[in-house]
């Protein structure tokens, strides 16, 4: 399989902390995405990191890619409840044509 | 601006039915991805549509097809359904073809096989 692996698969954290959920990923790629689902629902686009950047930010998100270690880090800062959802990285791998999705983090933040 | 819409949201068939799933994109946009999402696999790339042809495909047996109208609407089409076939359809779209910007996806059909 070409999905990435993310970790942990679950997180339980209280609001107010930060949160950080990794992903790891295969091959060589040209970006890295990170989308949220709310239970059962669509995928909502978070952020893109292109191959040669290194970290990203937009608002409370910080996003991080080593493509040495073919790894990626999503931080969430200052969490509320409403960040409670399913967070997954999706990769375009190079020469491929569609997203390699992970298997997903579930995030938890207690009120 | 519209968002994706799917239709329907829910839908309980039996085994060796078919089902035909439908999308509307944002309007302007010419790309249609289709992804199977199940506790087991998580989400799975079945395949895109820009400008009425499919561009790509991922690894799923002849049963699922799709097709995209010249609007953009696409449908996707599975015949035979098994029990395995149970699972969140997502439809997403883009204004480019492939993967080289964000998607933006429907609520989804969620589908029931018994």
């Amino acid at each position: 399989s070409q999905q990435g692996e993310e970790d942990p698969q679950a997180l339980s954290i209280q609001e107010g902390e930060n949160a950080t959920m990794n992903c790891s990923y295969k091959t060589s790629i040209n970006n890295l995405q990170w989308y949220r689902q709310n239970s059962g629902r669509g995928l909502v686009h978070l952020i893109l990191i292109r191959s040669n950047e290194r970290e990203k930010h937009s608002g409370r998100l910080r996003v991080t890619l080593d493509t040495s270690k073919k790894s990626s880090s999503l931080l969430i800062t200052a969490s509320r409840a409403a960040d409670t959802a399913s967070y997954f990285c999706a990769t375009e791998e190079t020469g491929a044509n569609n997203l390699f999705f992970g298997t997903g983090t579930r995030l938890t933040v207690i009120p | 601006k519209a968002g994706v819409t799917q239709t329907p949201r829910y839908l309980i068939k039996t085994r060796g039915q078919q089902v035909t799933l439908s999308c509307s994109p944002i309007s302007g946009h010419r790309s249609v991805s289709w992804y199977q999402q199940t506790p087991g696999q998580g989400l799975q790339f079945l395949f895109e549509y820009f400008s009425e042809t499919q561009r790509n495909k991922g690894n799923f047996p002849g049963r699922f097809s799709g097709r995209q109208f010249s609007n953009s609407r696409s449908e996707m089409n599975v015949s035979t359904l098994e029990l395995g076939d149970s699972a969140l359809y997502l439809c997403a779209s883009s204004p480019v073809l492939g993967s080289t910007g964000e998607l933006f996806f429907g609520e989804g059909s969620r589908l029931t096989v018994l």
